[in-house]
């Protein structure tokens, strides 16, 4: 099946810095996402791409679908603590049909110092 | 007004139990999912049900039995519960027709002793 590799795998920054994490595939996806869970919470959607190419902002959010359909970055500028969290990138693939199956990555934990 | 809802938050049950999780989307969606998070944070798809029907099963245990009675509901049944099976699962839903912005209850953590 489908592999995602999300990196980096954790981060620890001071507030006020920018932040960027990127997901990388073998296949190619329809769709890119990217999510951040709060501990205790499920997964929230933070920026849908559906364009090879896009670029989407969300607030201080910015994330990419790769050209090539294989790859996406989600930047975020001047952090703040409320930024922590484990943030997730999902790939999209039409199996055929209704069969739409979101891949995940294996997160990006962020720890932002006041 | 929760838009995906699953009870309960938290269960506590011994080896070789059945249970079940319940969930509710109140969004008017068509497709719902259920999605294993480990103790790792990885998270996997179990199932996805679209307008009731069985549209991706991930080679899930048959000890799990997911049930949509409408479309606005996918309840999870495991029978002869074991220790791996201590994981926080998700239910999700979305529009469908392939618009893909999954939306995520708040998780039942599962805890098998």
């Amino acid at each position: 099946g489908q592999q995602l590799n999300q990196s980096p795998q954790s981060m620890f920054i001071q507030e006020g810095e920018d932040v960027s994490m990127n997901c990388t595939s073998s296949s190619i996806f329809n769709t890119w996402l990217w999510y951040k869970q709060d501990p205790g919470e499920g997964p929230v959607l933070l920026i849908a791409l559906y364009k090879a190419g896009e670029l989407t902002s969300n607030g201080r959010l910015t994330a990419q679908f790769g050209i090539t359909r294989k790859d996406s970055f989600l930047n975020i500028s001047a952090s703040i603590p409320s930024d922590v969290g484990i943030y997730f990138c999902a790939g999209q693939e039409n199996s055929g049909g209704s069969n739409y199956k979101l891949t995940f990555g294996k997160g990006t934990l962020l720890t932002v110092n006041p | 007004d929760t838009a995906v809802s699953q009870t309960p938050k938290y269960l506590v049950t011994q080896m070789g139990n059945d249970k079940s999780i319940k969930c509710e989307q109140n969004l008017g969606h068509d497709t719902m999912y259920w999605y294993k998070q480990d103790s790792k944070k990885f998270l996997k798809i179990m199932f996805s049900y679209n307008n009731k029907e069985l549209i991706i099963n991930e080679t899930v245990p048959n000890r799990f039995s997911p049930k949509s009675p409408d479309k606005a509901h996918l309840n999870l049944h495991i029978n002869s519960l074991e220790l791996g099976d201590s994981a926080v699962y998700f239910c999700a839903s979305d529009p469908g027709q392939g618009i893909s912005a999954a939306f995520f209850g708040q998780g039942t953590r599962l805890t098998v002793v």
